[in-house]
């Protein structure tokens, strides 16, 4: 079974820049999550989608950062302008929904993201 | 609100020594635990979890988690490490009565040395 898909792994922009980062969830898992993952710390949720509806975007800097999940298979993360302090790993994950519950998420290879 | 905390930043242990990482945790509900591992460059792999039933859960790679509700804790353990189990090690916990959201402890790193 193919994994957690994300492109690109790397990118380099200069602050004010915009940037997106794509990924595409395990087959058939009908959650996706988004998180952000500053150098020394844990990842944090930035946003969940159930299919193509938002859950839980709470954490998410939308004056800066957008997220779609159209079709409710792949998502696009989107940062417009971005600031020095986005820098920082961006991973996404993917889960099913069995049963009326969550099952375990399983997290692509991230995006690392530098903004200089 | 529901938070985790791993006290150490990072563990030292001789290969074929037993390996223990500490996690504790705070939920008002149920919790769900999760431990995962981080490789140089690579996404978080899953390790093992908890949800309910037996109290020590056995995962990949000959780790195991001992979940402790009186102590609030979920460390995880394996009897005898190996040199490529050196990585960073992250806790995470799900509240079962709030959603799928995982909170995330800071991550312990872990050197096993020959």
């Amino acid at each position: 079974e193919a994994g957690v898909a994300q492109s690109p792994r790397y990118k380099i922009i200069e602050k004010r820049q915009s940037v997106a980062f794509w990924c595409n969830p395990i087959s058939g898992h009908a959650t996706l999550y988004w998180y952000q993952q500053i150098l020394g710390q844990g990842p944090k949720l930035l946003i969940q989608f159930q299919n193509n509806g938002v859950v839980d975007d709470s954490q998410l800097p939308k004056d800066r950062f957008s997220a779609e999940r159209l079709k409710g298979v792949d998502s696009t993360l989107k940062i417009q302008p971005a600031k020095l302090e986005d820098s920082a790993v961006y991973l996404c994950a993917s889960s099913q929904w069995a049963q009326g519950t969550w099952e375990t998420q399983y997290f692509g290879p991230g995006t690392r993201l530098l903004v200089l | 609100a529901q938070s985790v905390a791993q006290p150490e930043d990072q563990v030292n242990v001789a290969e074929g020594n037993p390996l223990t990482v500490k996690c504790t945790y705070s939920v008002s509900g149920n919790p769900y635990l999760f431990w995962y591992v981080q490789y140089p460059n690579r996404g978080l792999q899953f390790l093992l979890k908890y949800i309910t039933g037996d109290n020590l859960v056995k995962g990949s790679y000959g780790f195991e988690a001992e979940f402790n509700k009186s102590q609030t804790s979920f460390h995880l353990k394996k009897p005898s490490a190996l040199v490529s189990d050196s990585a960073l090690y992250f806790c995470a916990v799900r509240d079962g009565a709030a959603g799928n959201k995982l909170t995330f402890g800071g991550g312990t790193r872990v050197l096993v040395k020959p």
